[in-house]
């Protein structure tokens, strides 16, 4: 069966950054894109960015462009969000998802393995 | 990059159908059949219940079905249980790979 494991809660002051892995098994880690998607204090969902698991290329999306790094280690089928120079606006819940890959630029266009999110909480 | 738009919150009684809207553009919604939603409870992640706008997983309920007109885009759930009570999230595919939700809808059953 599919699982993707998050890391545990984070709390970090302003201007710090973060990084949240995202553990995968139960399918081929490399025939998926893992996207990641956060949701603040009683708010909605909002998309990040993408990284394609087998080539490592990414996308981000533009709010989080310059503040935001998408990594992979294939050896242990684990992702990787960085996100730097924190502040309050930060403080959410973070939950990685995966996608599958279709073909070279191509993928389907919904969800549906997510992690169990990780909460980061930005505060001084 | 707007998002796209829901209603805040529905309600009804079991039994009932309710249908939640999802408006978006001619650049999301109306260019690809690429709408996904996700039902959420309190404290948990969000669950796909309908991808590329009318499939549901294999073995979900049959009583969550998905819909689209132009820009618009519906998720109908029929016979409402206390179970449905939740937040419905609506999502669509943009260009170049990227991805947009709706702000939420949430599901009151009375």
């Amino acid at each position: 069966q599919v699982h993707l494991v998050q890391s545990g809660a984070e709390v970090k002051k302003p201007g710090a950054s973060v990084k949240v892995s995202c553990k995968t098994s139960g399918y081929t880690f490399t025939d998926y894109y893992i996207h990641w998607v956060r949701q603040a204090p009683g708010q909605g969902l909002e998309w990040m960015g993408w990284i394609n698991l087998k080539n490592g290329g990414t996308n981000y999306a533009h709010n989080f462009q310059g503040r935001v790094t998408m990594t992979r280690d294939t050896s242990i089928s684990t992702a990787y969000l960085d996100l730097s120079s924190l502040t309050s606006d930060d403080t959410a819940i973070y939950y990685c998802a995966r996608v599958k890959i279709l073909g070279l630029t191509t993928s389907t266009t919904y969800f549906d393995y997510w992690g169990q999110g990780t909460l980061v909480t930005v505060s001084s | 990059q707007s998002a796209l738009t829901q209603p805040a919150s529905v309600s009804g009684s079991p039994g009932q159908s309710i249908t939640i809207s999802c408006t978006g553009t001619s650049n999301d919604i109306g260019r690809y059949d690429s709408v996904s939603w996700y039902q959420q409870h309190p404290g948990k992640a969000p669950k796909l219940i309908i991808s590329d706008v009318i499939h549901r997983p294999s073995g979900d309920s049959n009583r969550f079905s998905g819909s689209k007109s132009g820009n618009t885009a519906s998720l109908t759930i029929s016979g409402l249980q206390a179970e449905d009570e939740a937040d419905y999230y609506c999502c669509s595919y943009r260009p170049t790979m990227t991805w947009v939700f709706g702000g939420g809808t949430k599901l009151t059953v009375l």
